[in-house]
């Protein structure tokens, strides 16, 4: 139980275009999920929390204008890098906080989105 | 000073070694720990998660929280190649309206065959 998908796993994309990240529950439904950066041999830097229904609440200094989160049922949140830039290329992973059940304090992680902007 | 201090290792032990990975906090509002395994290129995966002091077995693993020393560790026994990975300690302040999770940088094992 407690899966999480990401898709697509991998995207190689050219510098200014838009790429869009999904992140599933796929056993569980989820209110809030989460979306972090992870950038090589660091630890995972939270972007934004997503809450199903409302506008995504960002933390300081990234741009809600270039990372558009929509989160629009309890089991589905999207990622869209807007205009990327080769600044942009990262490991992006989502989690997400199930809404019931004995474990709602933690969140599951998706395996990541490997982006790479040429 | 950091909310969350970890080890970032590298830890390089042989197969069947005792592995102790730890991490100390400075918030005492922080209640719920968990501890995450993540393999190269790959999300985290949940491994324990407790909220009181004391110890919680699980298989080889067993968590430990010191809320008095704010102080929690990661036991492995029997430690196999298979468990190389880096493993992050996180933890979030129960209740809160959207319990952020706040990780530790990260540590790296190595266990040797």
């Amino acid at each position: 139980g407690a899966v999480v998908s990401q898709h697509p796993s991998r995207v190689i994309c050219k510098s200014g275009t838009s790429v869009k990240i999904e992140c599933r529950s796929l056993d569980f439904q989820a209110t809030t999920m989460f979306w972090y950066r992870q950038f090589p041999k660091q630890s995972l830097m939270l972007m934004a929390t997503s809450n199903e229904g409302s506008k995504a609440t960002y933390e300081q200094g990234v741009e809600k204008d270039k990372f558009l989160i929509n989160h629009a049922s309890l089991t589905l949140s999207t990622l869209t890098v807007t205009s990327a830039h080769p600044e942009d290329s990262s490991f992006y992973i989502c989690s997400a906080r199930p809404i019931a059940g004995p474990s709602t304090d933690t969140q599951y992680f998706g395996p990541g989105t490997r982006l790479t902007v040429l | 000073q950091k909310e969350v201090e970890q080890d970032p290792g590298p830890l390089s032990v042989p197969e069947g070694a005792i592995v102790s990975l730890n991490c100390t906090y400075s918030n005492s509002a922080f209640q719920y720990f968990m501890w995450y395994r993540q393999y190269s290129r790959k999300g985290p995966e949940l491994l324990m998660y407790t909220y009181s002091s004391g110890n919680k077995e699980d298989g080889r693993f067993t968590a430990q929280v010191d809320k008095s020393s704010k102080y929690i560790s990661l036991f492995i026994r029997d430690s196999q190649p298979s468990d190389s990975a880096t493993y992050l300690c996180a933890m979030s302040v129960y209740g809160g309206a959207t319990n952020k999770l706040i990780f530790g940088t990260g540590t790296l094992l190595a266990v040797q065959p």
